[in-house]
């Protein structure tokens, strides 16, 4: 079973397109994230939720507008799709202060 | 810039030997501690983690050391073996809800 699970799991697209990403958790976790990993394998935080609200936004560009309608779901929406988009999306949970959980990722190619 | 950084970006060690994968982070306030490996096409997973009220902690063939006092972490992998090529990430965290990761170490283990 898996604990974080995020669809699709690859996305090709064309610049200027909108296109969404899932993310689901069955660990009963109240806090999750979406991070982006980048082509030197960076790994950089972009938003954080807990209880289903935002706490976390680091200067994301809003084009990206996560949306997470019950604690167990984080979703990513992304507007206006850009090249510089391309990337690796992964969404992680975590329970309180404990490590983050990460889903398989989501390798995004703007074309 | 990032908190969170690795000395080196690659380490190659012959099988059956120790590695040391180390870790540099700027903030000190930091309490939470974590090193996660991350497979090609997936994503990272939890290996080890300290809390800042400790300098040592050990697992399985691995040991995380703490030394607040120069802001260093270290990851040691004992007897590697080929499966502990990975890239490896140092993780910190000064509250519940933001991960920072460092840039990775590629370890590579010559057979």
């Amino acid at each position: 079973d898996t604990a974080v699970s995020q669809t699709p799991k690859y996305l090709v697209t064309q610049m200027g397109n909108d296109k969404s990403i899932k993310c689901e958790q069955n660990l009963g976790h109240d806090t999750m994230y979406w991070y982006k990993q980048d082509s030197k394998k960076f790994l950089k935080i972009m938003f954080s939720y807990n209880n289903k609200e935002l706490i976390i936004n680091e200067t994301v560009p809003n084009r990206f507008s996560p949306k997470s309608p019950d604690k167990a779901h984080l979703n990513l929406h992304i507007n206006s799709l850009e090249l510089g988009d391309s990337a690796v999306y992964f969404c992680a949970s975590s329970q309180e202060a404990d490590e983050a959980f990460f889903g398989q990722g989501t390798r995004l190619t703007v074309v | 810039g990032e908190s969170v950084g690795l000395h080196l970006p690659t380490l190659s060690v012959q099988e059956g030997d120790n590695s040391i994968i180390n870790c540099a982070y700027s903030n000190s306030a930091s309490d939470y501690f974590i090193w996660y490996k991350q497979e090609s096409g997936k994503g990272p997973q939890f290996i080890i983690d300290i809390r800042s009220n400790m300098d040592k902690r050990q697992g399985q063939r691995v040991t995380v050391l703490l030394n607040k006092t120069v802001k260093h972490l270290s990851l040691q992998i004992a007897a590697t073996q080929p499966g502990d090529s990975a890239v490896y990430f140092c993780a910190e965290t000064y509250n519940d809800y933001k991960l920072s990761f460092g840039a990775g170490t590629t370890v590579t283990v010559r057979a």
